[in-house]
């Protein structure tokens, strides 16, 4: 049980370049989340998920789009890189209602955009 | 907005000692509050959830507890190891979860 994992774990970008960040689970999870976290702001939520097919804005969506075609995995793309999004991003699952759950979160993405 | 406060952002305190870490937020409503370990370079391991219906939860040296209707939160960590340093993060689910910046811990052997 592998739990949570990111692809790739470390990333630099040029300015205008696009990318896509892996989530994977295997817990059977329904709800997926993707964060950024930057110095002395703590993290903040990208997007999030609550199912297969379905894809949610979070409190900081703008430059991102997500994608849930399969139940355990949660894409993140970066269609033209800025340098404000430098940042780690991490993914993060729970087994269903938000509200009541733990979240499990992955090892998390460096991505540095120059 | 939900705004979730940490302090102090960094402490360091003697093996052995206990210590209290403070998580306050400015909505109480919310579902639940969550306690994480955030270890230089890692992700986030959950250490205590508790539930907007509870005060309280315990896990082996550490103690959560949770006055909702304050908005305060603390996390008791008794007779600290250096091993529990790390970076201590709260969380409240309400409709989204929210973070704060957490306390960076030092424990001196």
């Amino acid at each position: 049980n592998a739990g949570v994992t990111q692809t790739p774990k470390f990333r630099v970008l040029k300015t205008g370049q696009s990318m896509t960040l892996l989530c994977a689970q295997d817990m059977n999870h329904e709800y997926m989340y993707w964060y950024r976290q930057d110095p002395g702001m703590g993290l903040r939520l990208i997007h999030y998920s609550v199912g297969e097919g379905t894809t949610a804005k979070g409190e900081v969506p703008d430059g991102y789009n997500v994608s849930r075609l399969k139940k355990q995995n949660f894409l993140l793309g970066l269609e033209s890189a800025a340098p404000s999004q430098t940042s780690v991003y991490f993914c993060a699952s729970t087994l269903g209602d938000r509200g009541t759950e733990t979240q499990y979160f992955g090892p998390g993405t460096r991505l540095l955009v120059l | 907005k939900q705004e979730v406060t940490q302090i102090p952002a960094a402490l360091s305190v003697p093996e052995g000692e206990n210590l209290v870490l403070n998580c306050s937020f400015t909505d109480s409503a919310i579902y639940n509050l969550q306690w994480f370990r955030q270890d230089p370079g890692k992700g986030l391991t959950s250490l205590l959830l508790i539930q907007s219906s509870q005060r309280e939860q315990t896990s082996g040296r550490l103690n959560a507890s949770l006055d909702k209707s304050s908005g305060r939160s603390t996390l008791y960590i008794a007779a600290s190891q250096p091993g529990d340093s790390a970076t201590y993060l709260c969380a409240v689910s309400g409709n989204q979860f929210y973070f704060g910046t957490g306390t960076s811990l030092t424990v001196i052997p």
